[in-house]
């Protein structure tokens, strides 16, 4: 089975500072996804970035970035010039991409983003 | 367009009742997921539905079920409420394929007293 584990609790980031929140996961799928997840207090999820295994390239979206090594099933997420809006708890989650649990998220444990002004 | 809704947002049940909790999709798409959060933890997942057939199940008591209607809307059903159950509970939705982004629901908070 997949897991997913996200071994920071807590992180602090002052704002406009740069932090990485870290993921690694256990599979023995070739074929699968990656996404982070940001959940502020009004709990809806939201999606922050996603990266295909099969690509070599890291994902980007704007201030967010990951890096993505794939041996070393490791998924950290890098959000630089923090701002105030980015506190929230942040999931790192993987999606297989063979037919039947397509839709079937696992999700770590969830990091704790605080963005001191 | 609208986003994936929930209902009700919050609700309170007592041990033993029976809850059913409702999610209607994005328009097109036909895929819903159920998840349930504990707090201070991440999702579960419990079911996936598409096209109105289940798709997936997580590891869950028979006490959960979830159906899903031909407008692709979908309702969660657990009997038998114990405290435990007590926790959010999220709707995704999806188009098809796995690398399809699934949109969330704001969620149904669900305490059991």
């Amino acid at each position: 089975a997949q897991t997913v584990t996200q071994s920071q609790p807590e992180m602090s980031v002052q704002e406009a500072e740069t932090v990485t929140l870290s993921c690694t996961y256990d599979t023995s799928e070739s074929d699968y996804y990656l996404f982070w997840y940001k959940q502020p207090p009004s709990r809806q999820m939201i999606l922050v970035i996603r990266q295909e295994a099969y690509k070599q390239q890291n994902a980007t979206e704007n201030r967010f970035s990951v890096n993505f090594q794939k041996a070393a099933k490791s998924f950290s997420l890098k959000i630089s010039d923090s701002q105030l809006g980015d506190a929230a708890m942040y999931f790192c989650a993987y999606r297989s991409g063979y037919g039947g649990s397509q839709g079937n998220l696992i999700f770590g444990k969830g990091t704790k983003l605080s963005v001191k002004p | 367009d609208a986003g994936v809704t929930q209902s009700p947002t919050h609700l309170i049940k007592t041990r033993g009742q029976h809850v059913t909790l409702r999610c209607s999709p994005i328009s097109g798409h036909k895929s819903v997921s159920w998840y349930q959060q504990v707090l201070g933890q991440g999702p579960q997942f419990i079911f996936q539905y598409y096209e109105k057939e289940e798709r997936g199940r997580g590891n869950f008591p028979d006490r959960f079920s979830a159906r899903q209607f031909p407008n692709y809307s979908s309702e969660l059903n657990v009997n038998a409420l114990l405290l435990g159950d007590s926790a959010l509970y999220l709707c995704a939705s999806s188009g098809q394929g796995a690398s399809t982004e699934a949109f969330f629901g704001q969620g149904t908070r669900l305490t059991v007293v």
